[in-house]
């Protein structure tokens, strides 16, 4: 079946250290999106990329950092100067287009701060 | 800048009930789309619809129906006799033809449907 997984589902991570939120997706979408949910907040975007060894900042990318060697994977590292970095992180896929491309999501992994 | 506002925090209906979700969106383009996305408590994002803003024409998916107004930049979505596995988080978003196409979310409406 084709999808998007996410990994870890629940990620713990001690003050200082730096984490890495695995995304993988075998759908053949050149664009990836990483995404951060907050209660109340809905998602907001920290970084994009729209094909392999290129990527953007999105609206929030202070403390995050990403590399997109291969078309299949978008991992996410949360560094130690994001200073809150609880939440739920969802990556999502898409062909690239002009905005009228679905993104599709994967599950998701919930960060939490020890 | 674009934006989607949800003015709706959470609803609470019974069963049976129908229940409308509203979106409103602001934007400078011409050429733009409207999303909908259902949150359920797993956390993964499922798309319903999407719909661009030359197509002004109401949907409808069984007990799901849209209704897109550009005279009053509006994105509503309807659920005909609600069931409790409607019970989610819904999102409405809206991405530019201009740029990379990103998507921007509403705060998202929480709705729970008792028996």
């Amino acid at each position: 079946d084709g999808g998007i997984t996410q990994s870890p589902k629940y990620l713990f991570r001690k003050e200082g250290q730096n984490v890495t939120l695995s995304c993988e997706q075998n759908l053949n979408h050149d664009a990836m999106y990483w995404y951060r949910q907050d209660p109340g907040q809905g998602l907001r975007l920290i970084y994009y990329s729209q094909i392999v060894n290129d990527f953007q900042k999105g609206d929030i990318a202070e403390g995050y950092s990403v590399s997109r060697e291969k078309k299949e994977s978008f991992p996410l590292t949360v560094t130690s100067a994001q200073k809150n970095p609880t939440a739920f992180y969802l990556c999502a896929s898409s062909t690239p287009g002009q905005g009228e491309e679905t993104q599709y999501f994967g599950p998701g992994t919930r960060l939490l701060v020890l | 800048a674009q934006k989607v506002t949800q003015a709706q925090t959470e609803i609470s209906v019974v069963e049976k009930e129908d229940v409308t979700l509203d979106c409103v969106y602001e934007t400078r383009d011409t050429t733009y789309y409207l999303f909908w996305y259902k949150q359920p408590p797993s956390g993964e994002l499922v798309f319903l619809i999407r719909r661009n803003s030359f197509d002004e024409q109401n949907e409808i998916s069984g007990r799901y129906s849209w209704n897109f107004q550009k005279s009053t930049s509006s994105f509503n979505f309807t659920i005909t006799a609600s069931q409790v596995v409607d019970s989610a988080v819904y999102f409405c978003a809206l991405s530019e033809a201009s740029g990379y196409s990103t998507l921007t979310f509403g705060k998202g409406t929480m709705l729970l449907v008792s028996p």
